[in-house]
């Protein structure tokens, strides 16, 4: 069974359009993520939480806004979506503490689609 | 400005032959390298991974060695498996950097039985 579940897996939306990608996380983590793979560019780092506190934010729009409601979750809402931003959006967990081990775990991901 | 590359792009190797995936990377801040595999359709998985202390890491059928003077690393794969057909990401982060990888590109891996 998935320990990190992503929904939906597959989407399509209308440019200018609004979604939300959810993430939740059952390995016990306290730290989650959300990582962008688009097309011919490499997976991108675009935020990271630690106990439900935003502690990095690489994406430069205010377009992409993280929710986390539970320590489990961690939702990101995209608004006036645009094609560009058409991607597979990739939510990952790991146990927060002050050693970075690069130790991931990904899920299986969210391909937005925006026509 | 990429701070990770990967070569090649793709590569073909036949079963039991050992395949090497070549990482190099800019900044010389990054100290911690893990080495991802991704299966269609699938997240990314951690394979293997290397501290810039160390030169060689090892486990089963999977080496990483790596060179910090030059910024370079590689992922051996020997005995190739066709179920070791994937996409390997090479990526790296600044340890107490909050596990913000830079991931290189990827280079797609088929090995043909």
């Amino acid at each position: 069974d998935p320990k990190i579940i992503q929904k939906p897996k597959y989407l399509v939306a209308v440019t200018g359009s609004e979604k939300i990608l959810i993430c939740e996380q059952y390995l016990g983590h306290n730290a989650m993520y959300w990582y962008r793979q688009s097309a011919k560019k490499p997976l991108e780092f675009m935020f990271s939480y630690s106990y439900q506190k935003l502690m990095d934010n690489q994406t430069a729009s205010s377009r992409f806004q993280p929710q986390s409601s539970k320590k489990n979750h961690l939702d990101l809402q995209i608004t006036a979506l645009k094609p560009d931003d058409s991607a597979t959006y990739f939510c990952a967990s790991s146990q927060a503490g002050t050693l970075n081990t690069g130790q991931l775990y990904f899920g299986e991901g969210s391909k937005l689609t925006v026509l | 400005q990429q701070q990770v590359r990967q070569s090649p792009q793709s590569l073909t190797v036949w079963e039991g032959e050992t395949a090497i995936l070549n990482c190099s990377y800019e900044n010389s801040a990054f100290d911690y390298f893990p080495w991802y595999q991704q299966f269609p359709g699938e997240g990314p998985a951690l394979l293997i991974s290397i501290l810039s202390v160390s030169n060689k890491k090892e486990d089963g059928r999977f080496t990483i060695f790596f060179n910090k003077r030059e910024k370079k690393l590689s992922l051996h794969i020997a005995d190739s498996q066709p179920g070791d057909s994937a996409t390997y990401f090479c990526a790296a982060s600044e340890t107490g950097g909050n596990n913000k990888l830079t991931f290189g590109q990827g280079t797609v891996l088929s090995v043909i039985p």
